[in-house]
């Protein structure tokens, strides 16, 4: 089944507006990254979060791994926010071996 | 200027030719990956490389080759045997450890096609 599970699939937002895009997976991670994939196809790193809360800018993230799932907020959004945001996890029987969820693409209109 | 760099950035390609693809990195990182990517689509790992002379097959592996004989460089071949070879591909690698899970940092990737 599928390992590593993003919704929604897609967002419209207008900018200013707030949004929660999840993650769930289904085993126990060491490792869980949430990326952001520009335009032109370069994934910038944004939280490296395991366990906890973590915050940068208007952006936030929250694993809650005992119960298997991952929240990243986006506050504020603007236009420069727009592109696909990948979550992707390591397991504990996988060293480096990075899988990944669909994305959820996400659109910000002025 | 530290970093991971890929190049080309564009590579076309006819059907049943090999191709290889460029992975540098100057950032003293031990571990590096090579991705692929598809349309709509997450990534999926094709091969790992933990220390020179060594490296692992990913998810899916048949039609690439790989080498490490340099800590710096970690090029992919892609070989005539791939069925399907047009895609995005992005080079990843991770700093020495503190562990063995560690965060990953992405190069620009590669986009494949083929003709």
């Amino acid at each position: 089944g599928i390992q590593v599970e993003q919704s929604p699939p897609d967002l419209i937002l207008q900018e200013g507006a707030n949004s929660t895009l999840r993650c769930n997976f289904s085993d126990s991670v060491n490792n869980l990254q949430w990326f952001h994939q520009n335009p032109w196809g370069q994934l910038i790193n944004l939280f490296y979060i395991p366990s906890g809360t973590k915050q940068n800018g208007r952006l936030s993230a929250t694993t809650v791994a005992t119960e298997r799932y991952s929240l990243l907020y986006i506050s504020s959004s603007q236009t420069t926010d727009s592109g696909v945001y990948f979550c992707a996890r390591e397991t504990t029987d996988s060293w480096g071996k990075l899988q990944f969820g669909a994305g959820t693409q996400v659109v910000v209109t002025p | 200027d530290g970093g991971i760099t890929q190049s080309p950035k564009y590579l076309f390609r006819k059907e049943g030719q090999n191709v290889t693809l460029s992975c540098e990195q100057n950032l003293n990182h031990d571990a590096m990956y090579w991705y692929r990517q598809d349309p709509g689509q997450g990534l999926r790992l094709i091969y790992y490389s933990q220390i020179v002379n060594d490296f692992q097959k990913g998810d899916i592996a048949e039609g690439y080759s790989v080498s490490r004989e340099k800590k710096e460089s970690f090029p992919l071949t892609v070989t005539s045997a791939q069925k399907n070879p047009t895609a995005f591909y992005l080079c990843a690698s991770t700093p020495p450890g503190t562990g063995f899970y560690n965060e990953q940092f992405f190069g620009p990737g590669t986009r494949l096609t083929v003709l």
